[in-house]
């Protein structure tokens, strides 16, 4: 199957600290780049969708100015959280949807936890 | 009612059995369909994809999909207490557009039992 990295896989920070998340598809070009969250023992949550080159599509509830995120390429998105507070520590997880397939394939995922 | 059902579990089999996941869907035009495995801690990982009426194999897995039932699901034949996992039925419904977002159900915990 499709490659998707993710990094870091871990990263601890301070409340009111910005953190970064990159995700990167590594032998396949993705049209559409998606990210999710997910709390310990509950369903993947759908944050965004992220198209290269376009402005990224938040669900409802996802706080856009927070949750700031940048497709620069067809294989590489970024997730930045910004100003970070407890509330904030999840695992996060990046998935690129191959073309032709619509399959998505996931990235292995970065703990986020703020202290 | 929910796009994507799923029971939630957990399901238990003995090791060299047959386990059988299933998932409803409630959109009848949905054309992709996939199952996905998460072990606890981890990612998903797709083990498979179906698109048409019928039977798809791969190895231990067999997927079924039936669209007139809006039903799918997922064999897994001589279960090995590595196949524990929580299974992620996922949908693409044409209500997600361009984009084909992934509808999930909730998983199923499947447990083989040594």
């Amino acid at each position: 199957g499709a490659v998707v990295s993710q990094h870091p896989s871990r990263v601890i920070c301070k409340s009111g600290t910005s953190v970064k998340i990159e995700c990167r598809s590594l032998d396949f070009q993705a049209t559409t780049m998606f990210w999710y969250r997910q709390f310990p023992k509950q369903s993947l949550m759908l944050m965004a969708t992220s198209n290269e080159g376009s402005k990224a599509t938040y669900e409802q509830g996802v706080e856009k100015d927070k949750f700031l995120i940048n497709h620069a390429s067809l294989t590489l998105s970024t997730l930045t959280v910004t100003s970070a507070h407890p509330e904030d520590s999840s695992f996060y997880i990046c998935s690129a949807r191959m073309g032709l397939t619509n399959e998505q394939y996931f990235g292995p995922g970065t703990r986020l936890t703020v202290t | 009612q929910k796009e994507v059902e799923q029971n939630s579990g957990p399901l238990s089999v003995p090791e060299g059995a047959i386990a059988s996941l299933n998932c409803t869907y409630s959109d009848r035009v949905s054309q992709s369909f996939f199952w996905y495995r998460q072990y606890s801690g981890k990612s998903p990982e797709l083990i498979m994809s179906i698109y048409s009426n019928g039977d798809k194999e791969d190895g231990r897995f067999t997927a079924q999909l039936n669209k007139a039932s809006q039903y799918v699901s997922l064999l897994i034949r001589d279960s090995q207490p590595s196949d524990s996992a929580t299974y992620l039925c996922a949908v693409n419904p044409p209500s997600s557009g361009s984009a084909r977002q992934l509808t999930f159900g909730s998983g199923t915990q499947l447990t083989v039992l040594p």
